[in-house]
């Protein structure tokens, strides 16, 4: 079974700095999906990025990227010029590239506190 | 929020007492799934559903059911509630985007707590 690990039950940044999340998995697949999804306080589940597995590039959405080192199984989230608004807890997430009905594997999340 | 509605968004129930959860979807997703959220834990899938009349159970399904008569509504059971059952449950569905990529949305969630 796949497990998805998160070694940073939190971190703290200041306003406008970088931060850097991270995460790491473990799987026999050689094609998978990888995500990150942010939790604010409303509860929502906000997907913030995806990576698939086959792409070398690493995945960027506008202040969100992500460092994937597939030989080292680790899919890191780098967060640019933070704002008081990613404040949140922020979930790693896996799943197999199956074309059925596989489910997500979540890490334990990482509460990320932006401080002004 | 991919046309995702769970209801009802909070309960209190009591020991022993069935609960139904309901998730209704509203753009015919073939694939439909429980996810439980616990404090330490992340999300843990509980039971998906690949079509009607069509589920599998996930991670940690014992002491719950599931159906799904319609395409649109996919319903979670709790036969006889436990106060290890209390948590947040959330209801997902997944998209299957151009190119192959498949992307899960999720409800807004439903706290549910057994006293």
């Amino acid at each position: 079974a796949q497990t998805v690990t998160q070694s940073q039950p939190e971190m703290s940044v200041q306003e406008a700095e970088t931060v850097t999340l991270s995460c790491t998995y473990d799987t026999s697949e050689s094609d998978y999906y990888l995500f990150w999804y942010k939790q604010p306080p409303s509860r929502q589940m906000i997907l913030v990025i995806r990576q698939e597995a086959y792409k070398q590039q690493n995945a960027t959405e506008n202040r969100f990227s992500v460092n994937f080192q597939k030989a080292a199984k680790s899919f890191s989230l780098k967060i640019s010029d933070s704002q008081l608004g990613d404040a949140a807890m922020y979930f790693c997430a896996y799943r197999d590239s199956g074309g059925g009905a596989d489910g997500l594997t979540f890490g334990k999340g990482t509460h990320l506190i932006i401080q002004p | 929020d991919a046309g995702i509605t769970q209801s009802p968004r909070h309960k209190v129930t009591e020991t022993g007492t069935p609960v139904t959860l309901r998730c209704h979807q509203t753009e015919n997703h073939r694939y439909m799934y429980w996810y439980r959220q616990d404090p330490g834990h992340g999300l843990r899938l509980i039971h998906y559903s690949y079509g009607v009349k069509d589920t599998d159970k996930g991670e940690v399904s014992d002491g719950y059911s599931v159906s799904r008569s319609k395409t649109e509504d996919f319903l979670l059971t709790l036969e006889s509630a436990t106060s290890s059952q209390t948590s947040v449950y959330f209801c997902a569905i997944s998209e299957w985007l151009a190119g192959g990529r498949n992307i899960q949305y999720f409800g807004a969630g439903t706290r549910l707590s057994v006293l």
